[in-house]
């Protein structure tokens, strides 16, 4: 069972540059997740989409994009690469039912931007 | 706004002990509540869930209290064993799509 995908698994990349994470699941989720983990910050919501063809802003969206690209993927793109975006990115999908919401994650990409 | 907060931060137990995590939350009105493993450079992998209406949750050596009103949820871990040595994460989920994270403990099970 593949579950949550995310490539690629570790990334550099320089000051400016761009690139987009890729996240795809397999089992059905109506709602994706882009969060961040930081050292002593913890997780933290970057960009979130309820269903296909829409997203929303999450606590932390500053120097992100989104694309809900169908009910599978959900990438996150960084236009503009810069040091405090060194991060490990992890990708989330959820399930829900009569209100309760089971979450599964990817296992992640670590970026780090020099 | 939910804030997640588990004390302790970090746990060292020798092995065989039992282990009490503790996860509080300002926000009580949440439909479920989650808890996560997360071993090194690692994803994060679901241990329990528990609904806002159970009491608990068992899985295994694994036990999950949630007790709604007073924002609070403990995870048991019994008879510790070195392969227990992880960082648990609880996230209570509220109205709305979004799951809120507490920090973390970090625990360390020694042989």
């Amino acid at each position: 069972n593949a579950g949550v995908t995310q490539t690629p698994k570790f990334q550099v990349l320089k000051t400016g540059q761009s690139m987009t994470l890729q996240c795809a699941q397999d089992m059905n989720h109506n709602s994706m997740y882009w969060y961040r983990q930081d050292p002593g910050m913890g997780l933290r919501l970057i960009y979130y989409s309820a269903s296909e063809g829409t997203t929303d802003k999450g606590e932390v969206p500053n120097g992100y994009n989104v694309s809900r690209l169908n009910k599978r993927e959900f990438s996150l793109r960084l236009e503009s690469a810069a040091p405090s975006q060194t991060s490990v990115y992890f990708c989330a999908s959820s399930a829900q039912h009569e209100r309760i919401t089971e979450a599964f994650f990817g296992q992640g990409t670590r970026l780090t931007v020099v | 706004k939910q804030e997640v907060t588990q004390i302790p931060a970090a746990l060292s137990v020798p092995e065989g002990e039992n282990l009490v995590l503790n996860c509080s939350f300002t926000d009580s009105a949440i439909y479920n509540l989650q808890w996560f493993r997360q071993d090194p450079g690692k994803g994060l992998t679901s241990l329990l869930l528990i609904q806002s209406s159970q009491r608990e949750q068992t899985s295994g050596r694994l036990n999950a209290s949630l007790d709604k009103s007073s924002g609070r949820s403990t995870l048991y871990i019994a008879a510790s064993q070195p392969g227990d040595s992880a960082t648990y994460l609880c996230a209570p989920k509220a109205a709305g799509n979004k799951l809120t994270f507490g920090g973390g403990t970090r625990v360390l099970v020694k042989p």
